[in-house]
C-alpha cells in the first residue's frame, strides 16, 4: 500500500531554533507539495516541485522557510529560525499526472 | 479569481439523513474538482472528483453535484453516518497549472447517532 510518509510525526521547538521536516513521496510521483494548516488559515499552500523543480513557493516565507527536493524520494521543509506563529500541522501530499493529490499523515509543530 | 468559497463551516446531521456540502467558483479555467475528506489527526484522503463534461457523480453514498453554468459544486452524502463524521474540503485545480489546487475552506461534519 502506497502511502507518502513524513517524519517527524511531531515536533516541540522552541523559537529560534532550526526545523526540519522530511517528506518521501509516493514512489513514481513526479509532484510534491507542501501545505501549512491552521485553524485559522484553513490549508495553505506553502510550494511546489514537478520532476524536483520548483514551480510555486509564493505561499511561503522567503526569509525564514526553503523548500528542497535533494533527490525524487526525499523533499525537505526547513524553517530557519523558527517562530511561535509558525505552529502549525505541515502536510506534504505528492501526485503524478492526475489531479488527485496524495497527502502524508503531517507534521505537528509546535514552537514555545 | 483562485478563491473556491464553501460552505457551510460546520454541519450538524442526523444518522441516516442527506448532508450537503456547497463550494463555488470564480475562475473558469478549472477543469478538476476533487473533494477531500480528512478525519482527525490525519491528512486529507481524496473522496471523489468531477470535471466539468458531467454534472453528477455518485460513487457509493457519496455524490458529487456539478453547475458549470453557476459555477457550483456540491457534495451530497447520502444515509449520513456517524462514521463520515470529518471535515470536507473542496478544491479545484486546471491542468495548465501543474495540478496545483485551491482549496475551500473546509466543512466540519458531525452525524449524531
Amino acid at each position: 500500500d502506497a502511502r507518502v510518509t513524513q517524519t517527524p510525526r511531531h515536533k516541540v521547538t522552541e523559537m529560534g531554533q532550526e526545523v526540519t521536516m522530511r517528506c518521501q513521496p509516493i514512489l513514481g510521483h513526479n509532484t510534491v507539495f507542501w501545505y501549512r494548516q491552521t485553524m485559522m488559515q484553513g490549508l495553505e499552500l506553502l510550494a511546489y516541485f514537478r520532476n524536483r523543480a520548483p514551480l510555486d513557493d509564493s505561499g511561503m516565507p522567503k526569509d525564514r522557510f526553503s523548500a528542497e527536493m535533494p533527490d525524487a524520494t526525499l523533499a525537505t521543509l526547513k524553517i530557519q529560525p523558527s517562530e511561535p506563529r509558525d505552529s502549525a500541522v505541515y502536510f506534504c501530499a505528492s501526485g503524478f499526472v492526475t489531479d488527485t493529490q496524495y497527502f502524508g499523515p503531517g507534521t505537528r509543530l509546535t514552537v514555545l | 479569481q483562485q478563491q473556491v468559497k464553501q460552505s457551510p463551516q460546520s454541519l450538524i446531521v442526523q444518522k441516516g439523513g442527506i448532508s450537503i456540502i456547497n463550494c463555488a467558483y470564480e475562475n473558469t479555467a478549472f477543469d478538476y474538482f476533487p473533494w477531500y475528506q480528512q478525519f482527525p489527526g490525519k491528512g486529507p484522503a481524496l473522496l471523489i472528483a468531477i470535471r466539468p463534461d458531467v454534472s453528477e457523480k455518485k460513487e457509493g453514498r457519496f455524490t458529487i453535484s456539478f453547475n458549470k453554468s453557476a459555477k457550483q459544486f456540491s457534495l451530497h452524502i447520502m444515509d449520513s453516518q456517524p462514521g463520515d463524521s470529518a471535515t470536507y474540503f473542496c478544491a479545484a485545480s486546471m491542468g495548465t497549472n501543474a495540478g496545483k489546487s485551491t482549496f475551500g475552506d473546509g466543512t466540519t461534519l458531525t452525524v449524531k447517532p
